[in-house]
């Protein structure tokens, strides 16, 4: 069964910094694009990094650009979201998602909370 | 960046009744990057359709999708009480690459 956890998810100050991490099992994690999605309470979702499966290809969305950095760890089945300069804005939950044929997600975790506040 | 627009904004139906939600995009698109989810409260996104219209593994046939260019639709044939959540069309693109949802429609009980 596939499965994905995120965890690291935390009340962090304007400025700050937060690495959030998803573990993964039931698939073999390093042949897959992985991808991290977020959600600001009440609002849609928005797609922020994806990562190919050796690592060497990576995308971010505009809005987290130069600020966020996605890696992965292929014996540790992990996925890594390393947020730096963070603002109110980001504010939201946190999911990874593994990428299905097609540019889509089949498989996301359960989400964790970032809540960015003084 | 390419934008989804879905229409309606809420849709309210009674159970039984057939649903149909749009998704328009800002320029053309392929059909094979073209996916629809489905959300309730509390929960992640559940992918429903990909490629404009082939349904996920589990996913019931009486939801179906289709559409090509810039105008998808998505349907419910006869709505079930656990039907009632938000969806979520969502598309790739290659260039630039990057990938954009639209803002969701609302299927409530009427």
């Amino acid at each position: 069964e596939v499965q994905l956890v995120e965890s690291g998810g935390d009340l962090v100050q304007p400025g700050g910094s937060l690495r959030l991490s998803c573990e993964a099992s039931g698939f073999t994690f390093s042949t897959y694009y992985m991808n991290w999605v977020r959600q600001a309470p009440g609002r849609g979702l928005e797609w922020i990094s994806y990562i190919s499966g050796s690592g060497g290809t990576i995308y971010y969305a505009d809005s987290v650009k130069g600020r966020f950095t996605i890696s992965r760890d292929n014996a540790k089945n992990s996925l890594y979201l390393q947020m730096n300069s963070l603002r109110d804005e980001d504010t939201a939950v946190y999911y990874c998602a593994r990428r299905h044929s097609g540019w889509c997600f089949d498989y996301w975790g359960q989400g964790t909370l970032v809540t960015v506040s003084s | 960046e390419i934008v989804l627009t879905q229409s309606p904004g809420t849709l309210s139906l009674s159970p039984g009744e057939r649903a149909t939600l749009s998704c328009r995009a800002s320029q053309s698109i392929s059909s094979s990057y073209l996916a629809w989810y489905q959300q309730k409260p509390g929960q992640a996104p559940r992918l429903l359709i990909y490629g404009a219209s082939s349904r996920a593994t589990g996913i019931p046939d009486r939801f179906s999708g289709s559409g090509s260019g810039t105008d998808f639709t998505f349907t419910i044939s006869r709505l079930e009480p656990e039907d009632f959540a938000v969806y979520y069309c969502q598309q790739y693109g290659s260039s630039p690459p990057g990938i954009t949802f639209g803002q969701g429609t609302r299927l409530e009980i009427k």
